[in-house]
């Protein structure tokens, strides 16, 4: 019973392709994440949803649009690849409710590692 | 501006040996949260430990350890009787309370633990 899981776990691409990565959780969390790890191991957020809501945005170019259709699951749809977006891209989640304290450990994904050529 | 330091990018030891991972934060909140998460090289980040900010009482799972000192802003793990298992990236974390939930994670110290 896998917790979060995203697929797909690779995907190897063409510059200027679109592409999306899917994430589930069967946790029943509220809050979902997105993180890019670059190929010096950082880990960064990108996006984060409470319960279908966008909370978090950081800087990322408008290329990089989530999708929540429930809770339980946060897409990430990238346009344009580019070469620099090649990282390790891992969804995330955890029981955090806004306004209800925020301070829920976050389960992690096994990583979607993407390639753009 | 919050921010996490782990000063040491690699260390080395042998079996048997017990090893010290820094980390260092700051932070202007006074709720907060402190994590450890592991990854191996199969790659998946595993949660090792979460710590508010209320709490500095150290912890110990095994032979994991934590030693959470809010005077000096630090967070760090020992581990006891290194095992070659414990081969991994260890990524220290913080989360404030007031910054919608997101984890600020340091620059990870890969430990490597030779047989």
């Amino acid at each position: 019973d896998t917790a979060v899981s995203q697929t797909p776990k690779y995907l190897v691409t063409q510059m200027g392709n679109d592409k999306s990565i899917k994430c589930e959780q069967n946790l029943g969390h509220d809050t979902m994440y997105w993180y890019k790890q670059d190929s010096k191991k950082f880990l960064k957020i990108m996006f984060s949803y409470n319960n279908k809501e966008l909370i978090i945005n950081e800087t990322v170019p408008n290329r990089f649009s989530p999708k929540s259709p429930d809770k339980a699951h946060l897409n990430l749809h990238i346009n344009s690849l580019e070469l620099g977006d090649s990282a390790v891209y891992f969804c995330a989640s955890s029981q955090d409710r806004v306004g209800a304290g925020l301070g829920d450990e976050q389960f992690f994904g096994p990583g979607t590692r993407l390639t753009v050529l | 501006a919050q921010k996490v330091t782990q000063a040491q990018t690699e260390i080395s030891v042998v079996e048997k040996e017990d090893v010290t991972l820094d980390c260092v934060y700051e932070t202007r909140d006074t709720t907060y949260y402190l994590f450890w998460y592991k990854q191996p090289p199969s790659g998946e980040l595993v949660f090792l430990i979460r710590r508010n900010s209320f709490d500095e009482q150290n912890e110990i799972s095994g032979r994991y350890s934590w030693n959470f000192q809010k005077s000096t802003s630090s967070f760090n793990f020992t581990i006891t009787a290194s095992q070659v298992v414990d081969s991994a990236v260890y990524f220290c974390a913080l989360k404030s309370s007031g910054n919608t939930g997101k984890l600020i994670f340091g620059q990870g110290t890969t430990l490597q633990v030779k047989p």
